[in-house]
């Protein structure tokens, strides 16, 4: 059964960089599939961050491009998310989830629980 | 950039069928999929491809695409069902790739 995990810091000061990490159990990411990152402002609706394939092929939000980026770690069997120079409108929750047949227009049919970042001071 | 449109709110009674409608300009081009979230959880995957169910999800949920609407229909509507649901498409014509709509509260008078 594959399962994914957020982790990071919970509280982010402005101007810094968000580090996230997506654990994948139960499947080996070697095996290919798009990963991707969603994010959700308290009260808001799902807004796409951007998803990655195994080759390292990424597709970006053209609204989060020039803050963000997405990586694969096969090794560790996880993806990273990070966005820099945050602010207050980054305050979200941070969901990673799976495209269903493996590509990257593929509805997302398993996701992590979330994980909460505030950027505050 | 691509834009789905949905309405913010639809209220149902116990038994009664909810529609859930979700705009976009020739939408009826593109593949749909709707998500069910509850407060506090991720989204779950109802339909994916228009019209097609996820294993575990009751045949209550379909879905229908036409046009520049698509629609999630919710049979038989039970308390349970009383969540926020997300349309979203892959938009290849456009450089926001995957779109989310706005969201809609069902709500089970």
């Amino acid at each position: 059964q594959v399962q994914l995990q957020e982790s990071g810091p919970g509280l982010v000061k402005p101007s810094e960089t968000l580090s996230l990490t997506c654990i994948v159990s139960g499947y080996s990411i070697s095996s290919g599939y798009f990963w991707g990152w969603i994010r959700q402002p308290p009260g808001k609706g799902l807004e796409w961050i951007g998803s990655i394939y195994l080759s390292g092929s990424t597709y970006y939000n053209p609204s989060l491009k020039s803050r963000v980026t997405i990586s694969v770690d096969t090794s560790k069997n996880h993806i990273s998310l990070k966005l820099n120079s945050v602010t207050a409108a980054d305050t979200a929750v941070y969901f990673c989830a799976r495209a269903q047949f493996g590509q990257v227009y593929d509805a997302f049919d398993i996701w992590g629980q979330g994980t909460m970042v505030t950027v505050s001071s | 950039s691509y834009v789905l449109t949905q309405p913010p709110s639809v209220s149902v009674a116990p038994g009664q069928t909810a529609r859930i409608s979700c705009g976009g300009n020739n939408i009826g081009g593109k593949s749909v999929h709707w998500y069910q979230q509850k407060p506090g959880q991720a989204p779950v995957l109802v339909v994916y491809d228009d019209s097609d169910r996820p294993s575990g999800i009751p045949e209550r949920f379909s879905g229908s695409n036409s046009g520049n609407t698509a629609t999630l229909t919710i049979s038989r509507v039970e308390a349970g069902d009383e969540a926020d649901y997300y349309c979203q498409v892959w938009d290849s014509t456009s450089d926001h790739l995957v779109v989310f709509g706005g969201g809609t509260k069902l709500t089970v008078l």
